[in-house]
C-alpha cells in the first residue's frame, strides 16, 4: 500500500504547549520521511526530514520521532507559538518514486 | 539562487476552455512534480517529470497532461475545463527523487 495516514485532521494547542502530529505508512520500502509546513497562500516548505536509520531528529523546537517497527513517525513542536499556526503535511518516498502525502493537519496555536 | 517560479499566479477560465500552466524549477533540478490542492484538501499528485520523461502519474483523467523541456521547465495543460478543476496548482522541483522538494507559490485557477 502506498498510503500515508495522518492524524489529527485539526489541532488546537495553547501557546507554550506541545503540538503532536502523527503519520503511519504501510510500504516498508519508504526511506525518506519529510514534514512540510504550509501557510495560507504559499506553497509547502520543508520543515524537517528523517531517514529510517535514526529514531529521532531534532531541529530547534521541531522533532521527528520515527518508529520503524510500528511504521509510524510523528512531529513534535515544543513551546508552540502563534507563528506555528499552519497546515502540516507528512510525506514518504523511496528511490525514484514520488512523494506520498498525508492529508494534512491544520494547527492553531491559541495565544 | 532563484526559487521555483510558477506563472501565471492567478487565472480565470470558462468551463470548456483549456489552460496551460508553467513552472521553472530551481537551476540544476531535473525533477518537476505537479499537484492539485483544493480548499481543505491535501496535495493530490498529478505527475512527475524527470529529464523530460514522465516518471510517475497520479489518478487524474486524461484531460490533465504535462511535459518537460530540455531546460527542465515544465508545463501542465488541462483541456475541457470543469468547475471542479478550480484549485491551487503547485509545482515542486528537486534534484533527485529522494531529496527535498521545493515548491513554487502555485497558480490559482478559477473555472467559471
Amino acid at each position: 500500500q502506498q498510503q500515508v495516514k495522518q492524524s489529527p485532521q485539526s489541532l488546537i494547542v495553547q501557546k507554550g504547549g506541545i503540538s503532536i502530529i502523527n503519520c503511519a505508512y504501510e510500504n516498508t520500502a519508504f526511506d525518506y520521511f519529510p514534514w512540510y509546513q504550509q501557510f495560507p497562500g504559499k506553497g509547502p516548505a520543508l520543515l524537517i526530514a528523517i531517514r529510517p536509520d535514526v529514531s529521532e531528529k531534532k531541529e530547534g523546537r521541531f522533532t521527528i520521532s520515527f518508529n520503524k517497527s510500528a511504521k509510524q513517525f510523528s512531529l513534535h513542536i515544543m513551546d508552540s507559538q502563534p507563528g506555528d499556526s499552519a497546515t502540516y503535511f507528512c510525506a514518504a518516498s523511496y528511490s525514484n518514486y514520488q512523494l506520498i502525502w498525508g492529508a494534512g493537519t491544520k494547527l492553531i496555536i491559541k495565544p | 539562487k532563484a526559487g521555483v517560479t510558477q506563472t501565471p499566479r492567478y487565472l480565470i477560465k470558462t468551463r470548456g476552455q483549456q489552460v496551460t500552466l508553467s513552472c521553472s524549477p530551481i537551476s540544476g533540478h531535473r525533477s518537476v512534480s505537479w499537484y492539485q490542492q483544493t480548499p481543505g484538501q491535501g496535495l493530490q499528485f498529478l505527475f512527475e517529470y524527470f529529464s523530460e520523461t514522465q516518471r510517475n502519474k497520479g489518478n487524474f483523467p486524461g484531460r490533465f497532461s504535462g511535459r518537460q523541456f530540455s531546460n527542465s521547465r515544465s508545463e501542465m495543460n488541462v483541456s475541457t475545463l470543469e468547475l471542479g478543476d478550480s484549485a491551487l496548482y503547485l509545482c515542486a522541483s528537486r534534484p533527485t527523487a529522494d531529496t527535498e522538494a521545493f515548491f513554487g507559490q502555485g497558480t490559482r485557477l478559477t473555472v467559471v
